[in-house]
């Protein structure tokens, strides 16, 4: 079975700080993703990585980056963590090979910044 | 702009009742269409998938889907709830021609089971 692990399932953070989300996957997928879901809104895209070192803008970008050092891995980074960035993280993979392949979530991370 | 509707965000069913969660999405020549599910403090799961073979998806659990054109829908069914049914449900959209990352996520549809 595809595992995408999030290392932080809770985090609270004061504004200011720097926030990093980690993100691991065990099926050797090329194309990862860093999604935020707030009630209402569904699920929105704010990175897309299809290769290591390789990243695209996704919906929302403003106020965060991300880092594809390794394949298996997949960092989403909150320079200076807002009020606003309070959220519930997703991240997911996907093999690149399959056009139509399924996404394969980790069970989220959900940030508090007060 | 492509989009994808979900109709209802809250649906309330008895157990052993059947369970319709609708989906609408705008035209596009052979999408791909997605039903996921998410229970409580958990990641999204794939229910099904539509990818233009046929046109009545069987998925996990239970569930079906029924892409009809005409209509522009894809609506998730079950015969009859069950209790584990209980979590919210994204309908997916993924239009060909589009960047092959880029999907387009519903708002979402609470499904509570009461016994």
């Amino acid at each position: 079975d595809v595992k995408v692990t999030q290392s932080s399932r809770y985090l609270v953070k004061r504004t200011g700080e720097k926030v990093f989300l980690e993100c691991v996957q065990d099926m050797d997928h090329e194309n990862m993703f860093w999604y935020r879901q707030d009630p209402g809104l569904g699920l929105r895209l704010i990175y897309f990585s299809y290769d290591v070192k390789m990243k695209e803008k996704g919906d929302i970008p403003e106020g965060y980056s991300v880092s594809r050092e390794k394949k298996e891995r997949f960092s989403l980074i909150l320079e200076s963590a807002s009020t606003n960035q309070t959220s519930m993280y997703l991240c997911a993979s996907r093999s690149g090979a399959v056009n139509t392949g399924e996404l394969f979530f980790g069970e989220g991370s959900r940030l508090t910044v007060l | 702009a492509q989009s994808v509707t979900q109709l209802d965000s809250h649906v309330s069913v008895s157990e052993g009742t059947p369970v319709l969660l609708r989906c609408n999405y705008s035209s596009s020549y052979s999408p791909s269409l997605f039903w996921y599910v998410q229970h409580p403090n958990k990641g999204l799961q794939l229910l099904l998938k539509y990818t233009s073979a046929a046109t009545l998806v069987k998925g996990i659990n239970g569930f079906e889907a029924e892409f009809k054109k005409s209509e522009t829908s894809f609506h998730l069914t079950k015969p009859s709830a069950h209790m584990s049914d209980a979590a919210e449900y994204f309908c997916v959209v993924r239009y060909s021609g589009g960047s092959n990352y880029k999907l387009t996520f519903g708002k979402g549809t609470l499904l509570t089971v009461n016994p």
